[in-house]
């Protein structure tokens, strides 16, 4: 199984561009998540999704969106990109749809922004 | 608001040494706590979930303690192995399980 796929794996911008990163999980786990990973800071959560059709806000949301564009797919998009948003962004999922199972993580898309 | 500490920041050992890792967080309501694997330029691996009304859960050289009461984990590494070098990242999920809190991890080399 491929588990959670990320694409791209690198990107370099330019402020003030816009992009969406793409997230696929093929284990049919309904929760999925969005993390940054910035130096000396753990990851952060920007976005999770519960179920199909949910997304609710985590700790770091402003200046991003997220969509579930159905039960594998969770995109996260950088409407204005700005320097502070360069960083390592993963995806995740996990089984049930209470988020208490382990979770599965994709190996990052490494964004800078210039 | 959880905050989750890890200590040491990074641990040095040779190889066949018994260790433990650290995790404390601030606010006992947890939901569980995770232990992870992370690879340089790599994503995160779970090793070990402990739900909150679990005290341990173990898979093979890997042991994970939980303290509620107290707010520590420890993660037991037997028989270091130069194979387990790497980041280990201690995550809290909060009531509801999804707002997870990661800990900056500790970044173990074990020498050959």
């Amino acid at each position: 199984n491929a588990g959670v796929t990320q694409t791209p794996k690198f990107q370099v911008l330019k402020t003030g561009q816009s992009m969406t990163l793409q997230c696929a999980q093929d284990m049919n786990h309904n929760s999925m998540y969005w993390y940054r990973q910035d130096p000396g800071m753990g990851l952060r959560l920007i976005y999770y999704s519960a179920s199909e059709g949910t997304t609710d806000k985590g700790e770091v949301p402003n200046g991003y969106n997220v969509s579930r564009l159905n039960k594998r797919e969770f995109s996260l998009r950088l409407e204005s990109a700005a320097p502070s948003q360069t960083s390592v962004y993963f995806c995740a999922s996990s089984e049930g749809d209470r988020g208490g199972g382990p979770q599965h993580f994709g190996d990052g898309t490494r964004l800078s922004i210039l | 608001k959880q905050e989750v500490t890890q200590i040491p920041a990074a641990l040095s050992v040779p190889e066949g040494e018994n260790l433990v890792l650290n995790c404390s967080f601030t606010d006992s309501a947890i939901y569980n706590l995770q232990w992870f694997r992370q690879d340089p330029g790599k994503g995160l691996t779970s090793l070990l979930l402990i739900q909150s009304s679990q005290r341990e859960q173990t898979s093979g050289r890997l042991n994970a303690s939980l303290d509620k009461s107290s707010g520590r984990s420890t993660l037991y590494i037997a028989a270091s192995q130069p194979g387990d070098s790497a980041t280990y990242l201690c995550a809290v999920g909060n009531t509801g399980g999804f707002k997870t809190i990661f800990g900056a991890g500790t970044r173990l080399f074990v020498k050959a």
